[in-house]
């Protein structure tokens, strides 16, 4: 089993949806949590970075951690054509040179 | 904005050749990151600096990768010989102690 599961997808929807992605981890050390978008051929693009459990919201993004059943989401409201990417988890321990362990990503395609 | 800068975008090297990366991380930011990207895969750790530190290099196949931060600032990464199956996306992230990292956009190689 890997550190960090995230279904790979593809997730479409239409226009104007509300997404959710998830990713759930067995690292209980982890405490530091993000999401990043990654649009093809390009780098990886910090969209959310939140520490211990609890939410985050920035404009039509919101990220949730559940430690206690090791489970994040990002939460896409109103969704666009120019969501259309691949969603990263990443998620890293609390103490010393911790790696950012990621996810395999999501594949979300929003059509017109 | 400050961004991580890395260099080529992309690289055709032929089987058993030899071939380097640069990377320019944000400044002030003492932690850098080499990552591996398969297609449709997350990205795997390679190699992480705390200054001019080697923090973890467990998945850095040491036979043909290495990796160097001289001065704590810049650093290489290079491939001796190229295999086909190290064509890959190689990115570079940088951040602060256990905070968020930010990525460059990759060097894309090709192994023919």
């Amino acid at each position: 089993q890997k550190e960090v599961e995230q279904d790979p997808g593809p997730l479409s929807v239409p226009e104007g949806a509300i997404v959710s992605l998830n990713c759930t981890y067995s690292n209980s050390a982890f405490q530091y949590f993000m999401w990043y978008r990654q649009y093809s051929r390009k780098g990886p693009e910090l969209l959310m970075y939140t520490y211990s459990s609890g939410n985050k919201e920035d404009g039509r993004f919101t990220a949730q951690v559940d430690k206690s059943s090791k489970y994040i989401s990002l939460f896409i409201r109103d969704s666009q054509p120019s969501d259309s990417a691949t969603y990263l988890c990443a998620m890293s321990g609390g103490s010393g040179y911790s790696t950012l362990t990621f996810g395999k990503g999501t594949m979300l395609l929003v059509s017109p | 904005e400050a961004e991580v800068a890395q260099s080529p975008r992309y690289k055709i090297t032929e089987k058993s050749q030899a071939v380097a990366f640069w990377c320019d991380p944000i400044s002030g930011h003492a932690t850098l990151y080499w990552y591996r990207q398969i297609l449709g895969q997350g990205p795997e750790l390679l190699v992480q600096f705390q200054d001019e530190s080697v923090v973890d290099d467990s998945q850095l196949p040491k036979d043909r990768f290495s990796a160097e931060r001289l001065k704590g600032v810049d650093s290489t990464l290079k491939i001796q010989p190229a295999e086909l199956g190290d064509s890959a996306m190689y990115l570079c992230a940088s951040s602060r102690l256990n905070t968020e990292a930010f990525f460059g956009q990759g060097t894309r190689l090709t192994v023919v």
